[in-house]
C-alpha cells in the first residue's frame, strides 16, 4: 500500500546550525509533497510544498529538494531559531485521487 | 472568523457510547478530510469526502462513520466499536480535486474514553 516513511523521529540542532528532515514515498505516482509545522498545541499548518515537476524549491530559510528517481524529498532549514521548535510531517499527494498520506512526524529541537 | 473549526475543543466520554464531532469550514471547500493523531503515529487518514453526498474510507475507518448532507460539514461519528477512540482529531478541508491544492486543518478536538 501507500506509505511515506520520515526520518529522523527527533532532531536537535544548535541554534543557527542547519537542520534536515528525509522522506521517501512508495507511489511513484504521487505528484505533490507538502510539509507541516506543528507547534505544540496547535494546528498543523502548510509551510513550503513541491509539486512533482520541480527539484528544488526555496522560501527564506526553507527548502524543499525532491528526487523523483529515488523517491525522496528533504525539508532543509538553515539558520535556525528557537521558533522552529515544533513536530514536521511530511506528506504525499496520490496523483489518482485527493488522497494525502503522511510520514510519522519529526520532533525537532533548536538547542540555545 | 473565517475557516475551519472543531467543536469541542475537549471530549469526554464513557466507553460504549457514540460520540459525534464536529467539523465545519466556510471556504467554499469541496473535499474534507478527517485524521486521528496519536504520540509517534502522525496523521492518519480515518475518512475523506471529495464532494457532497460522497465520501471513502481511509486507513484505519473501521470503528468509525460519517456524512457529507452539505458542502460546509463533515462530522465524523466514533462508534462504540472503535478500540481505542482516545485521541486527538484533526479534520481538514482543501479547495478541490485533481490539484495541488493546500490542506487546512481545524484547531482539532481532544476525545478521551474512560
Amino acid at each position: 500500500g501507500e506509505n511515506v516513511e520520515q526520518h529522523p523521529s527527533t532532531l536537535s540542532v544548535q541554534e543557527g546550525d542547519s537542520a534536515v528532515i528525509k522522506c521517501t514515498y512508495s507511489d511513484s505516482a504521487s505528484n505533490y509533497f507538502p510539509w507541516y509545522k506543528q507547534e505544540l498545541g496547535k494546528r498543523p499548518q502548510l509551510i513550503i510544498d513541491i509539486r512533482s515537476n520541480v527539484g528544488e524549491k526555496k522560501d527564506q530559510r526553507i527548502a524543499v529538494t525532491l528526487n523523483k528517481t529515488a523517491k525522496h524529498f528533504s525539508l532543509h532549514i538553515t539558520e535556525t531559531q528557537p521558533e522552529d521548535s515544533a513536530v514536521y510531517f511530511c506528506a504525499a499527494r496520490m496523483n489518482r485521487d485527493d488522497k494525502i498520506i503522511f510520514g510519522k512526524g519529526t520532533r525537532l529541537h533548536i538547542l540555545p | 472568523d473565517g475557516g475551519i473549526t472543531q467543536s469541542p475543543k475537549y471530549l469526554f466520554r464513557k466507553e460504549g457510547q457514540n460520540v459525534t464531532l464536529s467539523c465545519e469550514q466556510n471556504l467554499n471547500h469541496d473535499a474534507m478530510y478527517w485524521y486521528r493523531q496519536d504520540p509517534g503515529q502522525g496523521l492518519r487518514l480515518i475518512y475523506y469526502s471529495q464532494i457532497v453526498n460522497d465520501f471513502q474510507k481511509g486507513d484505519i475507518a473501521e470503528g468509525y462513520s460519517v456524512s457529507r448532507e452539505k458542502k460546509e460539514s463533515f462530522p465524523l461519528t466514533v462508534t462504540s466499536a472503535q478500540k481505542n477512540p482516545t485521541a486527538f482529531y484533526l479534520c481538514a478541508s482543501s479547495a478541490g480535486t485533481g490539484a495541488f491544492h493546500e490542506q487546512y486543518f481545524g484547531p482539532g478536538t481532544r476525545l478521551t474514553v474512560t
